[in-house]
């Protein structure tokens, strides 16, 4: 089966740090794309930042998070990781990994950032 | 960064009946290798989005026929051909022809 499971959610305290983990299975992980979006609580999707396979490396961020945010993948372990620094309130939100041109999800991991 | 605009914002359709929704660019999405990178996605509430479309026209694995897509330059439309229950939900453009990757507001679908 084609999926991609995260973990790593949770609750933080503003400036707190949290790092996701998004481990992919069914399909050959290390010649895709990965990207990482969110959707903060009633509201629409966002992209957060991208990492291309070994084949095209590339990493892309939203101008908004870049510098607290930064995407890793390990393909030996099939695995992609966001690490996310100075947590702030308007970051809650449900994390989404997705692969590729976004054709494989995962199924969301919360992110509460609450004093 | 390129700006999406999905329209209607909400839509109440008729089980059975055709549905349509546009998605507009603020730049035009093809790409210098020859794609148009313009990508719906559907979601139900409390669950991810699932992907119905890619490069305007092409159904991921999976997606009812009843799903088509068409477009080209700024203006893009996803069509129902026969609305279901299960159709129901919200529905994202969003361009990959350049990063930042960005999404439409969503087209929120019920049923009459």
């Amino acid at each position: 089966e084609v999926q991609m499971v995260e973990s790593g959610g949770g609750l933080v305290k503003p400036g707190g740090s949290l790092r996701l983990s998004c481990t992919g299975s069914g399909f050959t992980f290390n010649t895709f794309a990965m990207n990482w979006l969110r959707q903060a609580p009633g509201k629409g999707l966002e992209w957060i930042s991208s990492i291309g396979p070994t084949s095209d490396f590339y990493i892309h961020y939203a101008d908004s998070l870049r510098g607290r945010f930064t995407i890793s993948r390990d393909d030996a372990q099939n695995s992609l990781y966001l690490q996310m620094n100075s947590l702030r309130v308007e970051d809650t939100a449900v994390y989404y990994c997705a692969a590729g041109g976004v054709e494989i999800w995962g199924q969301g991991a919360l992110v509460t950032v609450s004093s | 960064d390129i700006v999406m605009t999905q329209t209607p914002h909400s839509s109440r359709v008729t089980l059975g009946q055709p549905a349509s929704f546009s998605c507009r660019s603020s730049q035009d999405l093809l790409h210098s290798g020859g794609d148009t990178h313009l990508t719906w996605l559907h979601q139900r509430p409390g669950q991810p989005p699932r992907p119905l479309i890619y490069k305007v026209s092409r159904r991921f694995p999976g997606v009812p026929d009843r799903f088509s897509g068409s477009g080209a330059g700024t203006d893009f439309t996803l069509k129902i051909s026969r609305v279901e229950a299960e159709d129901v939900g919200v529905y994202y453009c969003m361009q990959s022809t350049e990063f930042p990757r960005t999404f439409g507001q969503g087209t929120k679908v019920e049923i009459k």
